[in-house]
């Protein structure tokens, strides 16, 4: 069984300060991926990277890989109270089980104003 | 195109009955998942399709539970008997490639009392 432990669980920080959330594994992924999910709504994807030591941008928010493919991180610069919500990484094992992503237990993020 | 599209989105039910979820995925996506989410347990894998066909149920947490995909447009699930500890939010999923990440709906919240 692939498991994806992710910390901090519980982040709770000021507007404009930065953050880094950690998604670790003893496994290998083929991809994995990163989401966002707000009250009363399902998860909503923000990126995936595949190669390892990959390195993704989206606006403040930087993604990266692991050279292994067994890590990822998520690091958000300047934070705003809209970047509130609960974040989750997956992975997706490949092989036999292509398609099937695990879901790491998530980090629930709070930014004050 | 609307989404992955969930009903109901709130279920209330008495221990015993029968309660069936449905959903709508994305036309074109070829995988469709079901997940639950708990606060305690996270984001778990039911069971996933690929093409109408079933691939991998060995998330379904017991013979209580069963899922169908009659045609790519629709799918259910079934649980019957419903008890207590089946509360949860029941997440529907579809993808085109995992790569290509997950599209989720908005959730059915499930209370058995």
């Amino acid at each position: 069984t692939q498991l994806l432990e992710q910390s901090p669980q519980f982040l709770s920080i000021q507007e404009g300060e930065n953050l880094t959330v950690y998604c670790n594994s003893s496994s290998v992924f083929s991809s994995l991926q990163w989401y966002r999910q707000e009250p009363g709504e399902g998860p909503v994807l923000l990126v995936t990277v595949v190669t390892g030591g990959e390195v993704k941008k989206l606006k403040r928010l930087t993604f990266q890989f692991g050279d292994a493919r067994k890590d990822s991180s998520l690091h958000i610069t300047a934070a705003q109270p809209g970047d509130t919500g609960l974040y989750l990484c997956a992975g997706d094992g490949g092989g036999t089980s292509y398609g099937k992503l695990t879901f790491g237990q998530g980090t629930i993020l709070t930014v004050h104003p | 195109d609307a989404g992955v599209i969930q009903s109901p989105r709130h279920e209330v039910t008495e221990m015993g009955q029968e309660v069936t979820l449905r959903c709508k995925p994305i036309s074109g996506h070829d995988y469709l998942f079901w997940y639950r989410q708990t606060m305690m347990r996270g984001l778990e894998l039911l069971i996933y399709f690929n093409n109408n066909v079933p691939i991998d149920d060995s998330g379904m947490p017991e013979d209580r539970f069963s899922a169908k995909m009659p045609n790519a447009s629709f799918s259910t699930l079934k649980i019957q008997p419903s008890e207590p500890r089946d509360s949860a939010v029941y997440f529907c999923a579809s993808s085109l490639m995992a790569e290509r990440g997950y599209t989720f709906g908005s959730g059915t919240r499930l209370t058995v009392v």
